[in-house]
């Protein structure tokens, strides 16, 4: 089964400051890529996504992801942090074939300082 | 399209009460999904419907859980004989059949005393 790990559980970055998140996954195959944002009492928004194609993708509010095949990994990055990007931050993973369900990962609570 | 809708936002209930969770999904969406979400952890999958057919349920939903979505539209999670370790957020998601893109609702916040 996949599974997916977050493995810093909170992260302090100054406003304008740069910011990555990491996540790693587990499976034997390609998977399916995803970031969510959640904000307090609010539910998730989908930040972006990787399939297939070019490692590097766009999602919104200026984030990007990079997916690495040797490490596992799908970090989100964003070069400069708006105090409105503190909140919640999910990695997930949909891997077998016509199984669309989802794992997540913990989570990374980020907070943005002044 | 006003997105995916829950209701209620907030429950609190007494120990051994029942409760039902109502989720409107984006109306062209014929997959629809359960999480529930506790705190400090990640949403985990509970169960989901390909229209009215529900065609997974994870081993989380023990036979205290149901879930049902009768036309093909909404959905309504119960809980009967709650415990306290129901309580968490009950977050309902949907997709285009086919698609691993889900949507997400705000959820419901089930506290249980």
């Amino acid at each position: 089964a996949q599974s997916v790990t977050q493995p810093d559980i909170h992260i302090t970055v100054s406003e304008g400051a740069s910011l990555e998140l990491r996540c790693n996954y587990s499976y034997g195959a390609t998977p399916y890529l995803f970031w969510y944002v959640q904000s307090p009492g609010q539910g998730l928004q989908l930040l972006l996504k990787y399939f297939s194609g070019d490692t590097l993708v766009q999602g919104i509010k200026g984030f990007e992801a990079e997916f690495k095949r040797s490490q596992s990994s799908f970090n989100l990055r964003k070069p400069s942090v708006h105090w409105s990007d503190a909140a919640e931050y999910f990695c997930a993973v949909g891997a077998v074939p016509n199984d669309y369900k989802l794992s997540f990962g913990a989570g990374t609570t980020v907070t943005v300082r002044a | 399209d006003t997105g995916v809708s829950q209701d209620p936002r907030h429950k609190i209930t007494k120990r051994g009460q029942n409760v039902t969770f109502r989720c409107d999904p984006i109306s062209e969406h014929n997959r629809l999904y359960w999480y529930r979400q506790t705190l400090g952890q990640g949403p985990e999958f509970l169960t989901y419907f390909q229209n009215e057919a529900q065609l997974e349920k994870s081993r989380l939903l023990s036979d205290r859980f149901s879930a049902e979505r009768p036309k093909g539209s909404f959905s309504t999670l119960e809980i009967q004989r709650t415990e306290q370790g129901d309580s968490a957020m009950y977050l309902c998601a949907s997709s285009f059949d086919g698609s691993y893109e889900q949507y997400f609702g705000p959820g419901t916040r089930l506290t249980v005393t």
